[in-house]
């Protein structure tokens, strides 16, 4: 059975930094490449960011709006993804998914989804 | 305002046929990369419902259908059900953004 398990997340100050994790099973997590999307409360759904495979160097893009904030990594061994967050603002409160995307093309679609970890970025 | 521009809502009566549109550009859907649809029921995470503009996934009943014409695409549900009141969401790449790009997402409500 394939799942992804978010987990990390809660309430932080703005200014402040967490990191979220994405424990992944029952696939080949090593050939996979994995994205986070977020979604504020009551909102819809916002791409964030990806990290590639090994194979393809763990080449990560990220949104305008995590860009230069947020970083995406992995840990093969531990079939993790991660997802480190800095200077976080309230606009960041959202619930995080990561999600695996089938292929490696642009147009490939994501199939796996973990259930989110909430974000509160407030004081 | 999203990349991706669906109506905010869209309804019927159980058995009827309903269709939501995901209009893009000459950046996303109309430089030809796919467009997917994906379900979120109340209180959980999205679901994959069509893939590639039309295909669905092993599960998926066919009572579901995409398409896409140009810089749009459309989502069909016929024989409407009581547990097909969900949201969706439809999503592809953006060249321009060098990015994935989702609509906002359109509430189905089943009468």
């Amino acid at each position: 059975e394939v799942q992804l398990v978010e987990s990390g997340g809660g309430l932080v100050q703005p200014g402040g930094s967490l990191k979220l994790s994405c424990a992944a099973s029952g696939f080949t997590f090593s050939g996979s490449t994995m994205h986070w999307v977020r979604q504020g409360s009551g909102k819809g759904l916002e791409w964030v960011g990806r990290i590639r495979s090994k194979a393809n160097n763990y080449a990560t893009v990220y949104a305008a709006s995590a860009k230069g904030r947020f970083i995406i990594s992995r840990d093969e061994s531990k079939n993790t993804a991660y997802l480190q967050m800095n200077s976080l603002k309230t606009e960041d409160t959202a619930v995080y998914y990561c999600t695996r995307q089938r292929g490696d093309s642009s147009s490939s679609p994501y199939d796996y989804w973990g259930q989110g970890t909430l974000v509160t970025v407030s004081s | 305002q999203s990349v991706l521009t669906q109506p905010p809502s869209v309804s019927g009566a159980p058995g009827q046929r309903v269709t939501m549109s995901c209009t893009g550009s000459s950046s996303n859907i109309g430089a030809g990369y796919d467009v997917h649809w994906y379900q979120q029921l109340p209180g959980t995470a999205p679901k994959l419902l069509i893939y590639g503009n039309s295909n669905r996934p092993s599960g998926v009943p066919d009572r579901f259908s995409g398409s896409k014409s140009g810089t749009s695409a459309s989502l069909a549900i016929t024989g409407l059900q009581a547990e097909d009141e969900a949201d969706y969401y439809c999503q592809s790449y953006d060249i321009s953004l060098s990015g994935w790009v989702f609509g906002g997402g359109t509430k189905l409500t089943v009468l």
